[in-house]
């Protein structure tokens, strides 16, 4: 089972750079989540989605835009890479409804550098 | 608001010693607990949960109690193992609004042979 993908797995950038992150999930999850983890600091809420066509902002979401055309992707946008950014990047997703437990499911991660 | 704070690590054990990393939370209403862990170069997993006071989740011979009266989680194991070497999240979810989880920054667990 695929469980959550997210492409690429490392990505080194240069300041000012765009890119994409691309998760997709095929547990028909209503939610899905961007974390970004950075040593010392644990796992940060950038954006999240509870379904398809809606976002939102989480703890820190500056610098950073999401969409989520379908429902089972969700994808995370640098417009302009900061050095700051560097980090690795956790998308997350969960099922909605009376008989969800909460429990979120993750991918492997991307690890981006900006130089 | 909600937050999560776990003991700082790394803690350094040998194999077969006992394991006890700390978890306490703030939270208003009754969150739910998780224990997740990662492996390096992987995402994180869940590890355990509970969803109530005096609860106990366990799986793969960690255990953990939900103590609402000292708002704690503590994780526990009786005998690790080397491939117990991993990073280890105390996390909670708030019964309210969309209900995503609050993590602790982690701590990270190394059992030697």
């Amino acid at each position: 089972n695929a469980g959550v993908t997210q492409t690429p797995k490392f990505r080194v950038l240069k300041t000012g750079q765009s890119m994409t992150l691309l998760c997709a999930q095929d547990m028909n999850h209503e939610y899905m989540y961007w974390y970004r983890q950075d040593p010392g600091m644990g796992l940060r809420l950038i954006h999240y989605s509870v379904g398809e066509g809606t976002t939102a902002k989480g703890e820190v979401p500056d610098g950073y835009n999401v969409s989520r055309l379908k429902k089972q992707n969700f994808l995370l946008g640098l417009e302009s890479a900061a050095p700051s950014q560097t980090s690795v990047y956790f998308c997350a997703s969960r099922s909605g409804g009376a008989s969800n437990t909460g429990e979120l499911f993750f991918g492997e991660g991307s690890r981006l550098t900006v130089l | 608001g909600n937050s999560v704070t776990q003991m700082e690590g790394p803690v350094t054990l040998s194999e077969e010693a006992f394991l006890t990393i700390n978890c306490t939370y703030t939270a208003t209403g009754y969150p739910s607990l998780f224990w997740y862990v990662q492996y390096p170069g992987e995402g994180l997993q869940l590890l355990l949960k509970a969803t109530k006071a005096d609860d106990k989740g366990s799986n793969k011979g960690f255990e953990a109690t939900y103590r609402k009266e000292t708002t704690s989680f503590h994780l526990e194991k009786g005998s690790v193992q080397v491939s117990d070497s991993a990073v280890y999240f105390c996390a909670l979810r708030a019964d309210s609004g969309y209900s995503t989880l609050t993590f602790g920054k982690g701590t990270m667990l190394l059992v030697s042979p």
